[in-house]
């Protein structure tokens, strides 16, 4: 089944204890990105990436780290986090843009909630 | 990339069609217009995209007038599962600069029995 997997679902921690959230997906997709989702702001982009050490900032990067190392996984790292990024994130994947796609697939979600 | 406008809320009847229009005044010309779906606690879901004129498919329609400074989504006699939030999004089918992506706040439509 083609799918977007994230780990974990769920995460409670405390400022300042580094995290990784995994993305993974079966799809071969070039292209995938991270959002987050805060009530009243919608989906609001982190990180994405083209294609394989390829990465760039979206519209809120500050505070998260991603590496693509393989073309299906893309975590999403907080080396310290701060309440202010007690959130629900969102991994997505799609085809490269160049091969005529705007089709994303988006993971289940990680609520992270920092203390 | 184009800013989006949509109303915060709309609501209807089972059975009724829906229409949600989005702004984007600012659309260049190369943007496409992309349209999502999004229920509690789920990721959000393609349903329609399109460039000019009219797209339909099995779920919905999405019409674009000539000047393409907004757009219509169409859902066709709703149902109480379509239920959700619909996001509009404006950017480039083909990117050689930036593939960075703006949802917005999206548009809550709640179906009544």
């Amino acid at each position: 089944e083609a799918q977007v997997t994230q780990n974990p679902r769920y995460l409670i921690t405390v400022t300042g204890k580094k995290l990784t959230v995994t993305c993974s997906q079966n799809m071969n997709h070039e292209y995938m990105s991270w959002y987050r989702q805060d009530p009243g702001l919608g989906l609001r982009q982190i990180y994405y990436s083209m294609n394989v050490e390829v990465t760039d900032k979206g519209d809120v990067p500050e505070g998260y780290k991603v590496s693509r190392k393989e073309k299906r996984n893309f975590p999403l790292i907080l080396e310290s986090p701060s309440p202010n990024q007690t959130s629900l994130y969102f991994c997505a994947s799609s085809l490269s843009r160049d091969r005529g796609s705007y089709e994303q697939y988006f993971g289940p979600g990680t609520r992270l909630t920092v203390t | 990339l184009a800013k989006t406008t949509q109303p915060i809320s709309m609501d209807s009847y089972e059975g009724q069609e829906v229409n949600i229009t989005c702004s984007h005044n600012n659309i260049a010309t190369n943007d496409y217009i992309t349209w999502y779906q999004q229920f509690p606690s789920q990721g959000p879901r393609f349903i329609i995209q399109g460039y000019k004129t009219k797209v339909t498919n099995e779920v919905a329609s999405l019409f674009i007038p000539a000047d393409r400074k907004s757009s219509t989504l169409s859902l066709p006699r709703v149902s109480l599962s379509d239920t959700a939030v619909y996001y509009c999004l404006v950017g480039p089918r083909l990117s050689y600069n930036t593939d960075k992506l703006i949802f917005g706040t999206g548009t809550r439509l709640q179906v009544f029995p």
